[in-house]
């Protein structure tokens, strides 16, 4: 079936360090949007990326959609203990039923003050 | 707060049983999805609504149903509880009948002993 893996499952970094979260999908993507959900809350959008190859900056936050609309990444600059949460990657297969996402399993990002 | 509600926000019942989540989406918003999370499963992708239609469904077992109703709240029905189906219960919300931004609610915790 159609899966979109995320890796790595885990990520322990020094505050200050960066942070990077892949995902990827066995399918071509119509779009791709990124949640953050920190820890006993529920998931939070952060973006859409939709075009190839199109890149977005949200301050420290960096989303990448690849030229193929298969992979994608969400790089985080000089990590603060703000950003602690899991990031789950969300895929809509091109041609797919409307409002199906299929969410990668997510990373959990953990950040030492 | 994103607008979406949920009730109850715990639930413990025994297997075998039946029970009921309720979710109101955001003001206005006519397409409702329910997800399941799980500890080792991520987010799974149940099934979307948007007013009053079934519009597409995920991994959603035989023994749960959903429906929504004229006032758009949503129902989600699961019965023949087994122990495997401890998890949280997400609703969400968008404007739209595609996938774009989704508002989560903040889940219901549903405990099966």
């Amino acid at each position: 079936g159609q899966q979109v893996m995320q890796i790595p499952q885990y990520q322990h970094v020094q505050e200050g360090e960066d942070f990077t979260t892949y995902c990827n999908s066995s399918t071509t993507l119509s779009n791709i949007q990124w949640y953050k959900q920190r820890p006993g809350g529920h998931p939070v959008f952060l973006i859409q990326l939709v075009k190839s190859g199109e890149v977005k900056k949200q301050k420290r936050l960096t989303f990448q959609f690849g030229e193929a609309k298969k992979n994608s990444s969400l790089h985080i600059t000089a990590t603060q203990t703000t950003d602690v949460g899991t990031y789950f990657c969300a895929g809509q297969v091109e041609g797919g039923s409307q409002g199906n996402l299929i969410f990668g399993k997510g990373t959990k990002l953990s950040v030492k003050p | 707060d994103s607008g979406v509600t949920q009730t109850p926000k715990h639930l413990i019942t025994a297997t075998g049983q039946r029970v009921t989540l309720r979710c109101s989406p955001r003001s206005g918003d006519l397409s409702v999805y329910w997800y399941q999370q799980s500890l080792d499963q991520g987010l799974q992708f149940l099934i979307q609504y948007y007013n009053g239609e079934e519009r597409a469904k995920g991994n959603i077992l035989e023994r749960f149903s959903a429906q929504q109703f004229p006032d758009l709240h949503s129902e989600l029905n699961l019965s023949s509880l087994e122990l495997g189906d401890s998890a949280l219960y997400f609703c969400a919300s968008s404007d739209r009948t595609f996938s774009n931004e989704q508002f989560f609610g903040p889940g219901t915790r549903l405990t099966v002993l």
